[in-house]
């Protein structure tokens, strides 16, 4: 069983709408989780992080639940400019260690 | 603020040659990672510095790869002999120390193909 796991999609929405994607970790003892953005070959790049309280930027919004393990990314009102892949990411809690998702595909069209 | 720099960002090569990818990080961050991305993966660390003392490198395929980051500056991946499943892209990255630790930018990276 992979440490980080997400659907890879593509998921193919159009332009406003609202999107959800999920994650799994198998690590009981991960301490904090990141959502990273990666455009077409270019590196991947923080989007936000994710807290058990939920935190939202703009059009953002990330939940986590521990219980179950699992992480989730909101976006809505989906721009053209959303479309990248979208890296789940846990740091372990040993080593300090981020371990990444393969990535699920998002493309916004018109 | 100049961001994480890496070069070559594109390198070809046959197999059993060597290659090296060079990366300078973020000035002032003590934290320097080196991770391979298989295509339609995401990163897999392989390499993990602080300032100069390689603190996790339980991912490095020792055999073939070694890495150095003398000074605690800039650092040097090198492949030797490469071999076929070693095309991927090398990303570098760089953070500062605790707490900020976990806030990683990571560099172009490096595309390597091995024919």
């Amino acid at each position: 069983r992979k440490e980080v796991e997400q659907d890879p999609g593509p998921f193919n929405v159009p332009e406003g709408a609202t999107v959800a994607f999920n994650c799994t970790y198998s690590n009981s003892a991960s301490q904090s989780f990141f959502w990273y953005r990666q455009d077409c070959r270019k590196e991947p790049k923080l989007l936000m992080s994710v807290y058990s309280s939920g935190n939202e930027d703009g059009r953002f919004t990330a939940q986590l639940n521990r219980a179950s393990q699992y992480i989730s990314l909101l976006i809505r009102d989906s721009k053209l400019s959303d479309s990248a892949t979208y890296l789940c990411v846990v740091n372990q809690a040993y080593g300090n260690k981020l371990v990444f998702g393969a990535g699920t595909i998002l493309r916004v069209k018109s | 603020e100049a961001g994480v720099v890496q070069s070559p960002r594109y390198k070809i090569i046959e197999k059993k040659q060597p290659v090296a990818f060079w990366c300078n990080p973020i000035s002032g961050h003590n934290t320097l990672y080196w991770y391979r991305q298989n295509l339609g993966q995401g990163p897999e660390l392989l390499i993990r510095y602080e300032n100069e003392e390689a603190v996790d490198d339980s991912q490095l395929p020792k055999d073939r790869f070694s890495a150095e980051r003398l000074k605690g500056v800039d650092s040097t991946l090198k492949i030797q002999p490469a071999e076929l499943g070693d095309s991927a892209v090398y990303l570098c990255a760089s953070s500062l120390g605790w707490p900020a630790q976990e806030t990683q930018y990571f560099g172009p990276g490096t595309r390597l193909l091995v024919l």
